[in-house]
């Protein structure tokens, strides 16, 4: 089964930093790629940024380019999504995704379990 | 704002057929077929459901289907269940510099 685990809940201060995780199963990890997905509270999904592991090729939405930094491990088949500095705007769930590799591959499937981001003084 | 522009909600009795519009511009939900939707329920990840415009992934209920006119996409849920009771979202691949965008959910309730 394919699968995408993701870390734990996260409460944090402003200015703190944080590293949040997604780990992949049941397929080849470094043939696809893992996207990050935000969803603050009560609000729509908003795509940020994706790599695929394979060669570590980074892509990120405009509106998320130099606030957060993707990465990933292929050796332990987990992608990350770090920031240096939180800000209360912050909090919200964040979802990682699998995309297959392929110029006309454009959808997100399967989504993992979600992490929930809490910045708060 | 959303990229992409969805009704905030959407109702039917069970039984009934619902359509959710999402509305782009011709540089992204016109200018590929690539739209997919998703399903989220209350508290939990959202399900792919429909792919590539009108493609259903296997273990999809062939009730959903998705279709695009100009730059409008649509997803219909014929036959409405209890269970189709959820937030619905639309994507857009828009192309190589904003990459994918959302619209802003549509909220599905069965009467």
């Amino acid at each position: 089964e394919v699968q995408l685990v993701q870390s734990g809940a996260e409460v944090k201060k402003p200015g703190e930093s944080l590293k949040i995780s997604c780990k992949g199963s049941g397929y080849s990890f470094t043939s696809y790629w893992i996207g990050w997905v935000r969803q603050m509270p009560g609000k729509g999904l908003e795509w940020m940024g994706i790599i695929y592991p394979g060669d570590s090729d980074t892509r990120y939405s405009p509106s998320f380019q130099g606030q957060v930094t993707i990465s990933a491990d292929k050796s332990i088949s987990t992608a990350y999504l770090q920031w240096s500095s939180l800000k209360a705007s912050d909090t919200a769930m964040y979802y990682c995704v699998r995309r297959s590799s392929g110029w006309d591959k454009n959808w997100f499937d399967p989504w993992g379990q979600g992490t929930l981001v809490t910045v708060s003084s | 704002q959303s990229a992409l522009t969805q009704p905030r909600s959407v109702s039917g009795s069970p039984g009934q057929s619902v359509t959710i519009s999402c509305t782009g511009t011709s540089s992204d939900v016109g200018g590929y077929n690539y739209v997919s939707w998703y399903q989220q329920h209350p508290g939990k990840a959202p399900k792919l459901m429909i792919y590539d415009v009108s493609k259903r992934p296997s273990g999809v209920p062939d009730r959903f289907s998705g279709s695009k006119s100009g730059n409008t996409a649509s997803l219909t849920i014929s036959g409405l269940q209890a269970e189709d009771e959820a937030d619905y979202y639309c994507c857009s691949y828009a192309g190589s510099y904003t990459f994918w965008v959302f619209g802003g959910g549509t909220k599905l309730t069965v009467l």
